[in-house]
């Protein structure tokens, strides 16, 4: 299994330029999670999607747009871009069960709007 | 909506000593509680996580502890080891729901 996948690894964009993250995951998960991470900020959650099918806003979804296609892949939207986007954006997913609520978090992808 | 407070921010021990990070939430329905351990360049991974209907878990060196009166939980290190320096997160449940909210982190250096 590759477990949580992202691409691209990097990417730089210039203000306004829009683009979208892909994550996609092989293991059966039901739930599927973006986070962005800033320095000295943690990881904040900015759209999750519990089951296929639903959608559901974090911490910070102002400015993104999130499509669950199927029960593998969930995408993140930037319409148009800004520096304040500049991040670390992981994508995560999890089990199923309720024995157990570990998430698995993707590579990550790097994000430098310029 | 959900907060979570971490503590402290950054902690230097000196290997074989125990180091503990706090952290504090405020919605009482959250019931789950994890901790990652994120080394550089890496993804987080979860050390070990601890639900609302117990109070106190371990492993190996790890343990976490949990008071859900105090809406508080912490993460006991003990003897640590160079390899154990990374930053980590504490999170809390969004509610009884599947999303969570990670603490700010706190960077662990841990000198031999």
């Amino acid at each position: 299994n590759a477990g949580v996948t992202q691409t691209p690894k990097f990417q730089v964009l210039k203000t306004g330029q829009s683009m979208t993250l892909q994550c996609a995951q092989d293991m059966n998960h039901n739930s599927m999670y973006w986070y962005r991470q800033d320095p000295g900020m943690g990881l904040r959650l900015i759209y999750y999607s519990a089951s296929e099918g639903t959608t559901d806003k974090g911490e910070v979804p102002n400015g993104y747009n999130v499509s669950r296609l199927n029960k593998r892949e969930f995408s993140l939207r930037l319409e148009s871009a800004a520096p304040s986007q500049t991040s670390v954006y992981f994508c995560a997913s999890r089990k199923p069960d309720t024995v157990t609520y570990e998430q698995y978090f993707g590579p990550g992808t790097r994000l430098t709007v310029t | 909506g959900e907060n979570v407070e971490q503590h402290p921010s950054t902690l230097s021990v000196q290997e074989g000593d125990s180091a503990v990070i706090k952290c504090t939430y405020s919605d009482s329905a959250s019931n789950y509680f994890p901790w990652y351990k994120q080394e550089l360049g890496k993804r987080p991974q979860l050390i070990i996580d601890i639900r609302s209907n117990v109070g106190e878990k371990k492993d190996q060196r790890i343990a976490v502890t949990l008071n859900k009166t105090a809406k508080h939980f912490s993460l006991h290190i003990t003897e640590t080891q160079p390899e154990d320096s990374a930053v980590y997160f504490c999170a809390a449940s969004i509610g009884a729901g599947t999303a969570l909210i990670f603490g700010k982190g706190t960077t662990l250096s841990v000198s031999s």
